[in-house]
């Protein structure tokens, strides 16, 4: 899987939007964007995923750019509860035997 | 709701002793589930990956005798931390993927050796 870089951590303002780079340079064709969050003492929660076009859930917005090197995770109304450490992985899309490589995150503090 | 369920959410042991933890799929089979360990303020790291019906395939460094896995069921699988020692104090992880709906984590199990 390829590796994927973010910062190490953000803070951002209660009810702002927070937006959440992340660098795949290596991605490659056939491999997904992932983001996933981890609240203190919980297990990672699954928040979107990507290919090649935008996304958008209930949870949050997923931008990539043309190229798909790099991409950005879009919170559109930050609260306190979104402070969590949030992943970027980058993975082949297959069946169950796949497994999640982690990095580092970037550790995001909502502030009032 | 949880659709992969762990537990105990929290177990203190002594040291010697052996501790297990139970993580489980709720509404789907997951022949395959992992298993991370988490030192605080650190990323996730893989351990093992659980196979029903066969053996685990243990990361590099992750002693197999140590960290029994068992993957008896297609909703079960097991993490036995043998001869716990203080060091193996840790937050313990499992997933598994559902084919259509992705991948999703246990609650996690913190685990305090004394």
């Amino acid at each position: 899987d390829a590796k994927t870089t973010q910062p190490t951590s953000m803070d951002c303002a209660e009810g702002r939007a927070a937006n959440l780079p992340c660098n795949h340079s290596t991605i490659s064709g056939n491999e997904y964007v992932y983001w996933y969050r981890q609240i203190h003492s919980q297990g990672p929660q699954y928040i979107i995923h990507g290919l090649k076009n935008n996304e958008t859930n209930e949870m949050a917005s997923l931008i990539i750019t043309e190229d798909r090197k790099s991409s950005t995770l879009i919170l559109p109304h930050a609260t306190l509860r979104d402070t969590a450490v949030y992943y970027c992985i980058v993975r082949v899309e297959k069946a169950a035997g796949n497994k999640l490589t982690f990095g580092g995150g970037t550790r995001v503090l909502v502030k009032p | 709701g949880a659709v992969v369920s762990q537990h105990p959410s929290r177990v203190i042991c002594k040291s010697g002793t052996s501790v297990k933890i139970e993580c489980r799929s709720l509404d789907f089979q997951a022949t395959t589930m992992f298993w991370y360990r988490q030192f605080p303020k650190k990323s996730l790291m893989l351990m093992a990956t659980s196979n029903e019906g066969s053996k685990a395939t243990y990361e590099q460094g992750v002693e197999k005798d140590k960290f029994l896995i068992n993957h008896a069921s297609l909703t079960l699988s097991t993490l036995t931390v043998t001869s716990a020692h203080p060091e193996d104090s840790s937050f313990y992880i499992c997933s598994a993927r559902d084919p259509l709906r992705g991948a999703f984590f246990g609650q996690g199990t913190r685990l305090t050796v004394v």
